[in-house]
């Protein structure tokens, strides 16, 4: 069970607008900084914001994250056939001291 | 352009050792912060282990603390994984990335595959 918990799946059309949610805690989200990484099928996980909000070069601006509280999203705006993969969120948990994943949604365009 | 390359996974027995290397191009290790993360056969992402710059600093996940060690080598530029006590639930892709000061991981191998068989 994970310490950070997703949806496990999350759909739509391309050109549409998906959310992913991230509910953790106090001890990790509440205190820390949020990160996600997406998962092309058969690939290596890729960085895809930090920080909350920021995004690496090379990402495009489609891919938004923000965070309130113990709670923290990840926007996909105009999804995309390519966008197809699945997406963890992650923090640091002071309390765990370690790092913690959340247990990831997998995203279908439809 | 930096890179990771991971090594040593493989078939070993219920109860063995193995050590994975994970080698570093395109930049210093010594420079950065490493993590070990793992991910079972159709199951989301684990991480496992963390360790400095320096190597002063190291912390584990509880289903491997006591049983695998992280080190590494900042003049072979070389990142170490010895997992022993193996167990089937160990079976996993294992990747290892680049931790950025700020808390991060922003580069990644490209996994290497451990099965624990009876």
């Amino acid at each position: 069970q994970s310490v950070l918990t997703q949806p496990p799946s999350a759909s739509g059309t391309p050109g549409q607008r998906v959310t992913i949610s991230c509910s953790g805690s106090s001890s990790n989200i509440g205190s820390n900084i949020v990160n996600w990484f997406q998962q092309l099928p058969g690939t290596a996980p890729r960085l895809l914001i930090y920080e909350n909000t920021q995004r690496p070069s090379g990402v495009p601006a489609r891919f938004s994250g923000s965070k309130s509280g113990t709670s923290a999203s990840l926007a996909i705006s105009g999804l995309q056939s390519e966008d197809e993969a699945d997406y963890y969120c992650a923090a640091w948990d002071d309390r765990l001291i370690g790092y913690v994943y959340g247990s990831g949604t997998k995203v279908t365009v439809l | 352009e930096a890179q990771l390359v991971e090594s040593g996974g493989g078939l070993v027995r219920r109860g063995g050792s193995l050590r994975l290397t994970c080698t570093a191009s395109g930049f210093a290790l010594g420079g950065h912060g490493m993590t070990w993360v793992r991910q079972a056969p159709g199951q989301g992402l684990e991480w496992l282990s963390y360790i400095s710059e320096t190597s002063k600093t190291k912390h584990y996940a509880a289903s491997v603390k006591g049983r695998f060690v992280i080190s590494r080598d900042n003049g072979k530029n070389s990142l170490y994984l010895e997992m022993n006590r193996l167990r089937d639930e160990d079976t996993a892709v294992y990747y290892c990335a680049r931790r950025s000061g700020a808390g991060y991981e922003d580069v990644w191998g490209q996994g290497t595959l451990v099965t624990v068989s009876s």
